[in-house]
C-alpha cells in the first residue's frame, strides 16, 4: 500500500519559517493536500493542489510538489500555527491515503 | 458554501455497533463521494473508506471490510457509517469528508464515539 512519511515534529521560532515534508514515491505526480488539525477542531485545508490555497488561509501558507516529496512551508510563524499538519493524497482512483502527520510546535 | 454536519457524540459497550449519519449540504450530493477518516486519542488520521452517493458503490480498507457499512440517502443528502463488534480500540473521533482530488476535502464536525464497559 502506498505510504506517506512526514517528520514526527518540527519546531520553530516565533516569526521564523516552518517546512513540513511529506514524501512518498513518485509523488510529484499526484496532487497533495494539506490540513491543519488543532485540538477539538475539525481539519482544516490549508493548501490544496500541491500549492493552492483556499479563501481564508494566510498567504504565510504555501506548497510544493516535486519528485518523491512534498513541502508546506510557513512563514512568519504565529502561535496560532502551532497544530498537527497532514498531507493526504488520492492513489489509484481507490485509496485515501494520509501522511502520519507532524507536529508544530512554535518556541 | 460546502458544510458536513454530523450527528452527536456516542457512548457504547464493547459489542456493539455505532451509526453515524453527515448530512451534506452546499453542494449537489450525488456529483462527490464520501469518505469517513477516524481519529483514535494520540494517533493520526485514519481513513475507513468512502462511498459514491451517485452509485452507491463502496471501498473499504481491508481493516474494517467486515466491519464498516457505508450507505448514502440522496433524498435527505445524508451518509451514514455504521461500525459493528465495537471494541476499545474503536474509541475515536469519526469525521465524514466530501472527496474531491482536485480541491482538496470539505470536513464534518467529528463525532466522538466511546466505546467503555
Amino acid at each position: 500500500s502506498y505510504e506517506l512519511t512526514q517528520p514526527l515534529s518540527v519546531s520553530v521560532a516565533l516569526g521564523q519559517t516552518a517546512k513540513i515534508s511529506c514524501g512518498g514515491a513518485n509523488l510529484g505526480s499526484k496532487n497533495v493536500h494539506w490540513y491543519q488539525l488543532k485540538p477539538g477542531q475539525a481539519p482544516i485545508l490549508v493548501i490544496y493542489g500541491d500549492s493552492k490555497r483556499p479563501s481564508g488561509i494566510p498567504e504565510r501558507f504555501s506548497g510544493s510538489n516535486s519528485g518523491n516529496t512534498a513541502t508546506l512551508m510557513i512563514t512568519t510563524t504565529q502561535a496560532g500555527d502551532e497544530a498537527d499538519y497532514y498531507c493526504q493524497v488520492w492513489v489509484g482512483g481507490t485509496d485515501l491515503v494520509f501522511g502520519t502527520g507532524t507536529k508544530v510546535l512554535v518556541l | 458554501q460546502v458544510q458536513l454536519v454530523q450527528s452527536g457524540a456516542e457512548v457504547k459497550k464493547p459489542g456493539a455497533s455505532v451509526k453515524v449519519a453527515c448530512k451534506a449540504s452546499g453542494y449537489t450530493f450525488t456529483n462527490y463521494g464520501i469518505g469517513w477518516v477516524r481519529q483514535a486519542p494520540g494517533q493520526g488520521l485514519e481513513s475507513m473508506g468512502w462511498i459514491s452517493a451517485w452509485t452507491g458503490n463502496t471501498h473499504y480498507v481491508q481493516k474494517f471490510q467486515d466491519r464498516v457499512t457505508m450507505t448514502t440517502d440522496a433524498s435527505t443528502n445524508t451518509a451514514y457509517m455504521e461500525l459493528r463488534s465495537l471494541r476499545s480500540d474503536d474509541t475515536a473521533v469519526y469525521y465524514c469528508a466530501r472527496l474531491d482530488d482536485d480541491d482538496g476535502l470539505s470536513w464534518g464536525q467529528g463525532t466522538l464515539v466511546t466505546v467503555s464497559s
